[in-house]
C-alpha cells in the first residue's frame, strides 16, 4: 500500500496567512494527488485534482503543487472560512490512501 | 441541486448488520465511479470501498473485505454498503463520494454526501 504522510499535523494561523502543507508518499503517484478540506457538520469539499487541477467553484487562493513523491497545498491569503482540516489523497492505485491530515486553527 | 444524501446509520451491536444507502440527484448516476469513505472518531479519512459504473469492478479495503458489500442500482441513482459482523472499530461517519471523471477506474473524488453514523457497540 502506498503510505501518505502529511505534515505538520497541526498548524496555527491568522486570517491573511500564507501556509503552506505539505504531503509526501511512500512511492511515485506521479500526478494521481488530490486535497480535500473537511469541516464539523459540513460535507468534505474537494478543493484540488490531478497535483494542481482547481476543482470548479475553489477560490484561487488554493494552489496544489510537488511532484513525484513530494506536494503541497497552499493557501495564499487565508480567510476565516478556510479553518478546517485538510487531507491529501493518492488515487494512482487501490487501495486509495489519506494522509492523516492537517488541522488549521486560527491563532 | 447536485447531491447525496446518505441514510441508514445507527447503533448496532457487535456482530450485527447495518445496510447504509446513498441517493444521488441533480446528475446522472449511471457514468461515474462511486465509493464509501469514513472517519472514525478522532481519527482520519479512510477510503472503504469502490465500485464502477456497471458493477464490472469492485474494490475494498482490506479492514472490510468479507464483510461489506458495495452495491449500485443504477435505475434508482442509489448507492449501498451493506456491513455485516460489524466491529467496534467500524464505528465512524460513512460519506458516499463520487469520482471527478466521468467513466473512470481510479479517479479522484468531487462530490461528498454529509454522512451517515455508524455507532457499533453493546
Amino acid at each position: 500500500d502506498i503510505q501518505m504522510t502529511q505534515s505538520p499535523s497541526s498548524l496555527s494561523a491568522s486570517v491573511g496567512d500564507r501556509v503552506t502543507i505539505t504531503c509526501r508518499a511512500s512511492q511515485d503517484i506521479s500526478l494521481y494527488l488530490a486535497w480535500y478540506q473537511l469541516q464539523p457538520g459540513k460535507a468534505p469539499k474537494s478543493l484540488i485534482y490531478a497535483l494542481s487541477g482547481l476543482q470548479s467553484g475553489v477560490p484561487s487562493r488554493f494552489s496544489g503543487s510537488g511532484s513525484g513523491t513530494e506536494f503541497s497545498l497552499t493557501i495564499s491569503s487565508l480567510q476565516p472560512e478556510d479553518f478546517a482540516t485538510y487531507y491529501c489523497q493518492q488515487y494512482k492505485t487501490y487501495p486509495i490512501t489519506f494522509g492523516q491530515g492537517t488541522r488549521l486553527e486560527i491563532k | 441541486e447536485v447531491q447525496l444524501v446518505e441514510s441508514g446509520g445507527g447503533l448496532v451491536q457487535p456482530g450485527g448488520s447495518l445496510r447504509l444507502s446513498c441517493a444521488a440527484s441533480g446528475f446522472t448516476f449511471l457514468p461515474y465511479t462511486m465509493n464509501w469513505v469514513r472517519r472514525a472518531p478522532g481519527k482520519g479519512l479512510e477510503w472503504v470501498a469502490s465500485i464502477s459504473t456497471t458493477s464490472n469492478f469492485i474494490y475494498y479495503a482490506d479492514s472490510v473485505k468479507g464483510r461489506f458489500t458495495i452495491s449500485r442500482d443504477n435505475g434508482n441513482s442509489s448507492l449501498y454498503l451493506q456491513m455485516n459482523s460489524l466491529r467496534a472499530d467500524d464505528t465512524a461517519l460513512y460519506f458516499c463520494v463520487r469520482d471527478f471523471s466521468l467513466g473512470a477506474n481510479l479517479d479522484a473524488f468531487d462530490l461528498w454526501g454529509r454522512g451517515t453514523y455508524v455507532t457499533v457497540s453493546s
